[in-house]
């Protein structure tokens, strides 16, 4: 299994609290994303990273921020949490070997009441 | 996006049943993967299949590039293959998934 854990694994916040997930991972892997799973929409691009300091957008990256500042940690920042922002997130990796084959951690489900 | 469909949406299947589940995706790709969901929530890396044919155990998995689908096959079916399958694809490095195949396999 690919060394990718994510904390925490579930929290519950009140609506307008910041909140930060954190994806940590132990293969050196250059890329990194986060994705987001809601019934009916599969899993869904929000943000991702191709080297420390390089972010980038993903297909629904309104609400959210991101940072990556060591090659093996990438946060997911919700600024001010909405209602509309409770799913499960996940984080995936991917190295260049295989050509960008992805490897999810175990996930993170987030309530915000 | 490359927009990626799957069929069927939901699949019940008796204990040592074969199935077959379809992906189809509207341009071309350069990576294809499947995945399984367990009913525990994680996503299980099943193949890397951009084009070809591979096979791992019972699992089985056919990519058409130039027709752009792929089909994975699940023979003998087990209790334990329960869950919902995804095909994902890009044509850079961020995956786009499809809806899923929800596999329920009955004892």
């Amino acid at each position: 299994d690919a060394g990718i854990t994510q904390s925490p694994r579930h929290k519950v916040t009140e609506t307008g609290t910041p909140v930060t997930l954190r994806c940590h991972q132990t293969e050196n892997h250059r890329y990194m994303y986060w994705y987001r799973q809601d019934p009916g929409h599969g899993l869904r691009l929000i943000h991702y990273s191709y080297g420390v300091k390089d972010t980038d957008k993903g297909e629904v990256s309104d609400g959210y921020s991101v940072s990556r500042s060591k090659t093996e940690d990438f946060l997911l920042t919700l600024e001010s949490a909405t209602s509309s922002q409770t799913s499960v997130y996940f984080c995936a990796i991917s190295g260049q070997g295989k050509a960008y084959e992805q490897y999810f951690g175990p996930g993170t489900r987030l309530t915000v009441t | 996006g490359i927009q990626v469909e799957q069929s069927p949406p939901d699949l019940i299947l008796q204990e040592g049943a074969n199935s077959t589940l379809r992906c189809n995706f509207s341009d071309s790709v350069n990576n294809l993967q499947w995945f399984h969901q367990n009913p525990w929530g994680q996503l299980i890396n099943l193949f890397y299949i951009p084009s070809g044919t591979k096979q791992n155990g019972r699992l089985s998995a056919t990519t058409v590039a130039t027709e752009r689908y792929s089909l994975l096959y699940i023979s003998s079916s087990q209790t334990t293959d329960s869950g919902v399958y995804f095909c994902a694809v890009t044509n850079d490095y961020k995956l786009s998934f499809g809806a899923g195949t929800t596999v329920t396999v009955r004892a």
